[in-house]
């Protein structure tokens, strides 16, 4: 059965900190795709970041970085010199590539992360 | 461009009445999901559909709940007779076509009284 997982509910920091937030997936299919989503306090979720299963390449954009490891199926995500503007609450989401499936997002159950001044 | 857009970003309603929520996706994506999202809860699935017809509607809980996408783009959500647990926000996203990139509107809110 496919399953993601962010074990950390609550995360606080101080601005300029670096925090990782940590992602777990479960999945039997060889092709899928993981993605990352930020909800604000308006409340639009807002695409950051979409990775295939092939690539494990880790990617940077800004002060954001992702890690992805097949190995430990994890796909944790990492804000440099956090901002106050990062607060939000992120998600992981899995999206299945197997025959049959039609690309519904299966997501965690989210981190919240309030970054202090 | 223009997002994706719903409509009425809150509803208040009676337990028993009938609601319907608008979803109007990113001109020319032909996929479009709907989700649920409860309080303190990552969104869950509950439809998709690829152009007019629905491909997958496994998610939906129950047949008080249905959705329509008469002409490939803009989807109605449809909830008959409703209950205090269907108080969540509904959130609809739409994708070039299946498996790519979702792209997500602002939601509805629902409160069911």
């Amino acid at each position: 059965a496919q399953k993601v997982t962010q074990a950390q509910t609550e995360i606080s920091v101080v601005e300029k900190e670096d925090v990782t937030l940590d992602c777990v997936y479960e999945t039997r299919d060889t092709t899928y795709y993981l993605f990352w989503y930020k909800q604000p306090p308006s409340g639009e979720l807002v695409f950051l970041i979409r990775r295939n299963s092939f690539d494990e390449q880790n990617e940077i954009s800004g002060r954001y970085s992702w890690n992805f490891q097949k190995s430990t199926s994890s796909f944790n995500f990492t804000i440099t010199a956090s901002q106050v503007v990062d607060s939000a609450v992120y998600f992981c989401a899995l999206s299945e590539g197997g025959r049959g499936s039609q690309g519904n997002l299966i997501f965690g159950k989210g981190t919240k992360l309030s970054v202090k001044p | 461009g223009a997002g994706v857009s719903q409509t009425p970003s809150n509803k208040v309603t009676e337990k028993g009445k009938y609601v319907e929520l608008r979803c109007d996706p990113i001109s020319g994506h032909t996929a479009l999901y709907w989700y649920r999202q409860s309080l303190g809860q990552g969104p869950e699935f509950l439809i998709y559909f690829q152009g007019t017809g629905a491909a997958d509607d496994s998610g939906l809980p129950n047949d008080r709940f249905f959705a329509v996408r008469p002409e490939g783009s803009v989807s109605t959500l449809k909830i008959q007779r409703t209950e205090r647990g269907d108080s969540a926000v509904y959130l609809c996203a739409s994708s070039l076509t299946f498996r790519e990139t979702q792209y997500f509107g602002p939601g509805t809110r629902l409160l069911v009284l």
